[in-house]
């Protein structure tokens, strides 16, 4: 059974700051993994998409790695501002699955 | 286009009462998804409906809850007789087809009293 993971549940930076959110699953067998940001009430917006072929994917000041074979992938946020502060989280979808499995998201905290 | 639409926002029900949640999926986007969000955890597949047709609820509480999508309208997920821990953040997303990729609604917060 697929089970994502993210570490740090919680992480606070001061403003400017490059950081890295972690994201781990359990089973290689993927068919894309996705990042994506919720603000506090709001829904789900997505960041970065991956297909299982690629080994990461860019956007502005986000980059996110995969690394099937190890089960893992990291979302790199550069320059961090504190409207970056949300909650990221990530979502695996399996070969020949419609479901999205998601990790319990990493609260970040981007301090003026 | 407008993007999922979900409504309401907000949903207050007293215990015992039934709530209807509703999502208008992206225009030209057949394939509709509910998931719910527990307070400080991860997001959950509820099921997985295309018009007329349930594929999978295999996530869904098998006792109080159903979900449908007529042929018009919107999907609508209801919840009979509401007990407290059925208060969560109900998510709709849909797609083009099974293996495309989601956009999600903003979500209705269900708060039973």
């Amino acid at each position: 059974k697929q089970e994502v993971t993210q570490i740090p549940a919680a992480l606070s930076v001061p403003e400017g700051e490059n950081l890295v959110l972690n994201c781990s699953f359990t089973d290689s067998a993927i068919y894309n993994l996705q990042w994506f940001r919720q603000d506090p009430g709001k829904g789900l917006t997505s960041l970065l998409l991956i297909q299982s072929s690629q080994r990461e994917q860019t956007s502005g000041r986000l980059n996110a790695s995969l690394d099937k074979s190890s089960g893992r992938s990291t979302l790199y946020i550069a320059a961090s501002q504190p409207g970056d502060s949300a909650t990221y989280l990530c979502a695996v979808r399996e070969d020949s699955s419609y479901k999205l499995i998601f990790g319990s998201g990493t609260r970040l905290l981007v301090r003026p | 286009n407008a993007g999922v639409m979900q409504n309401p926002r907000h949903l207050v029900r007293r215990r015992g009462q039934e709530a209807r949640l509703r999502c208008s999926p992206m225009k030209g986007h057949s394939h509709v998804y509910w998931y719910r969000q527990l307070p400080e955890e991860g997001l959950k597949f509820m099921v997985y409906l295309q018009k007329e047709n349930i594929i999978d609820e295999s996530g869904m509480p098998k006792e109080r809850f159903s979900a449908e999508f007529p042929k018009e309208g919107p999907s609508i997920l209801r919840i009979q007789q509401v007990v407290r821990g059925d208060s969560a953040a109900y998510f709709c997303a849909s797609s083009p087809g099974d293996l495309e990729g989601y956009t999600f609604g903003s979500g209705t917060r269900l708060t039973v009293v």
